[in-house]
Parts: C-alpha cells; structure tokens; sequence
C-alpha cells in the first residue's frame, strides 16, 4: 500500500521557470510533510516542510502547497537552476512520529 | 565535518556472505533511523532507536538483518547470509525526537552504504 505517491518520474524545464513537483497521499492522519532533495551518491538533504494546519509555507525559492482535502501537495521552485536539476522525495511521518514514509521520487532537470 | 556518517561507502559481497554497516549519527540526535533504497525507489523505512532503545523494526528487515546501537551512539546493521535482493543502498539518519503534534523534527541523513551482492 503506497501511502504516499509521486506519480512523475522526471520533469523537465528550462532555466529560471517555474518546477512544480506533486506529491498525493491516502492516509488521512498524516498532519506533516517534508521534501527531500538528493543528488546522486548522496544521502537525502532535507528542504522544506509543512504542517496540516496550513496550506501554504514558503522558503526563498521554494514554496510548498498543501490542499487536504484533495490529499495533495505540491512543491513550486522559482525561479529553476541547473543546480536545483536532483530527486526530489515528498515524505510524511507516521502518525507515531517517528518513521518518514517517501514517495518513489521524481526527477528534475533544469537545461540551461 | 559534524553531519551523518557511514561506513563504507561501497560494499561488493558474494552472495551468502555476512556484511556490517556503521552508522555515526549526528552526535546531540538521540533517535537512529534505517532506511533501504532501491533504484527508482523513495527510501523505506527498516529500524529506528531512541537512544539504545529498538523502538520499531519493519517487516522488511527479516531474520538474516539485525541492528544494534549499543551506547545510544553509533549503530551498526549486519545482513547475514547476503542475497542479490538485498542490493540496495542503505541510508541512515538521525534526528530528535518529535514532540507534539503538526510538528516534526526533520531527520538528517548519511551518505548511504551502496551494497551490492554478487
């Protein structure tokens, strides 16, 4: 049972555009998640988060958008740089708090 | 550098072959986490310790996995009898514990342990 989905293995986009990144989940107890950045051998750096009491929380050029009753998020990166091109992972904890449950990740590539 | 550590970064087994991973944690985290990546996968949970305390394993870490954290500081995770499906990379990371609800202390992860069984 995958709780939490990422339906788009990749994404592409041009330099300084906007990458929006969707995550769906199911499980209607989760009231957190987080998006995780990896680059390639490397661990999973942690970017941003938000909690179920908003909708919206924004961090310089990423912004995180939380619609509950579509059980949706999305992450907005503007403006895109090549440097932002990494799998991006949307995670929510366990109702326990402690366990991290991921979605299979999407890539993204930003071209010059 | 005061992040997560793991050692080694790379490990090629034959099958049927024991392998140890070493965890160091970020060292004022008092919780341990496990996951396992595979390729085209988000990581999935397998352990995690507050302190020197297991406090959840997954199903996924059968009889042949076991983990330890001995001082509540490093950890280690043995595979025993090592077969071509537990190739994967295995990612730890550490955090504090999270109090309270809609709050989260996010965890921090390690480079990861590539392992590949023979």
């Amino acid at each position: 049972d995958q709780q939490v989905k990422q339906n788009s293995p990749s994404l592409s986009v041009q330099e300084g555009r906007i990458s929006i990144l969707n995550c769906d989940y199911t499980n209607s107890m989760f009231d957190y998640f987080l998006w995780y950045k990896k680059y390639p051998a490397e661990g999973p750096t942690f970017l941003i988060s938000i909690s179920s009491i908003k909708d919206k929380n924004e961090d310089g050029r990423f912004t995180v958008f939380l619609n509950k009753s579509a059980k949706h998020l999305s992450l907005h990166i503007v403006p895109s740089q090549p440097g932002d091109s990494a799998v991006y992972f949307c995670a929510a904890p366990e109702t326990s708090g402690s366990r991290l449950t991921f979605g299979e990740g999407t890539q993204l590539t930003v071209n010059p | 550098d005061t992040g997560v550590s793991q050692d080694p970064r790379h490990k090629i087994t034959k099958r049927g072959q024991n392998v140890t991973f070493r965890c160091d944690p970020i060292s004022e985290h008092n919780r341990l986490y496990w996951y396992r990546q595979t390729l085209g996968q988000g990581p999935e949970f397998l352990t995690y310790f507050q302190n020197e305390a297991q406090l959840e394993k997954s199903r996924l870490l059968s009889d042949r996995f076991s983990a330890e954290r001995p001082k509540g500081s490093f950890s280690t995770l043995e595979i025993q009898r090592t077969e071509q499906g537990d190739s994967a990379m295995y990612l730890c990371a550490s955090s504090f514990p999270t109090l309270g609800v809609f709050s989260y202390n996010e965890q921090f992860f390690g480079p990861g342990t590539r392992l590949t069984v023979l």
